[in-house]
């Protein structure tokens, strides 16, 4: 089936530095999304994008969507220790009604 | 603000047993969801709602079933419960139309089955 990678699996940064993590599949998509999950709850909705090329920012994070359609990029800046959760991206192809694939997850860790 | 509850947040159920996961969303929304989290393989769905009493299967139905009577609220049910179905589950809720895959998720329940 559809599968969607995400790079890195895990990281471990220090406060105040930028975090950069992709999203990448072997098919086209329409839409790409970006969750966050904190320890304990469910994933909380960050950015949308629906064009190529868009480039959406949210606070201090700012996602892209690839112009091959077949990846997007979630930026952090400036990392503080309420960043620490894991990161889902999620793509819909169009092909099915309001079905959207889920990556694996990237796990973040800010140390203080 | 949106809200997506659901019934437990743990629960201990034996293999066998019949098992019953409710969610209720608050926002008028059309769309809802079930999934289940497994550690490295992302969120994976099990079944879907577009209107009340309408449901269609996710990638992952085999062993599950769901009910849809109210537009708030979505069932999943676990005929016969078995220990690979321990997991978490996600409830989700999203509107229809242009924004349907912005979807507002439960905390989750933390199911085990042994």
């Amino acid at each position: 089936g559809q599968q969607l990678n995400q790079s890195p699996q895990s990281m471990f940064i220090q406060e105040g530095e930028d975090v950069s993590m992709n999203c990448t599949s072997s098919s086209i998509f329409n839409t790409w999304l970006w969750y966050k999950q904190d320890p304990g709850e469910g994933p909380v909705l960050l950015i949308a994008l629906y064009k190529a090329g868009e480039l959406t920012s949210n606070g201090r994070l700012t996602a892209q969507f690839g112009i091959t359609r077949k990846d997007s990029f979630l930026n952090i800046s400036a990392s503080i220790p309420s960043d620490v959760g894991i990161y889902f991206c999620a793509g819909r192809r169009g092909t099915s009604y309001d079905k959207v694939i889920f990556g694996p997850g990237t796990s973040l860790s800010v140390i203080p | 603000d949106v809200k997506v509850t659901q019934s437990s947040r743990y629960l201990v159920k034996r293999t066998g047993e019949k098992v019953f996961l409710e969610c209720v969303q608050d926002m008028d929304h059309e769309n809802m969801f079930w999934y289940r989290q497994d550690p490295g393989l992302g969120l994976r769905l099990i079944y879907f709602s577009y209107d009340v009493k309408m449901k269609e299967k996710g990638d992952i139905p085999e062993g599950y079933s769901v009910s849809r009577e109210k537009k708030e609220r979505f069932s999943l049910i676990l005929e016969s419960a078995s220990t690979n179905q321990t997991s978490m589950y996600l409830c989700a809720s999203s509107f229809g139309g242009a924004r349907a895959y912005e979807q507002y998720f439960g905390p989750g329940t933390r199911l085990t089955v042994t």
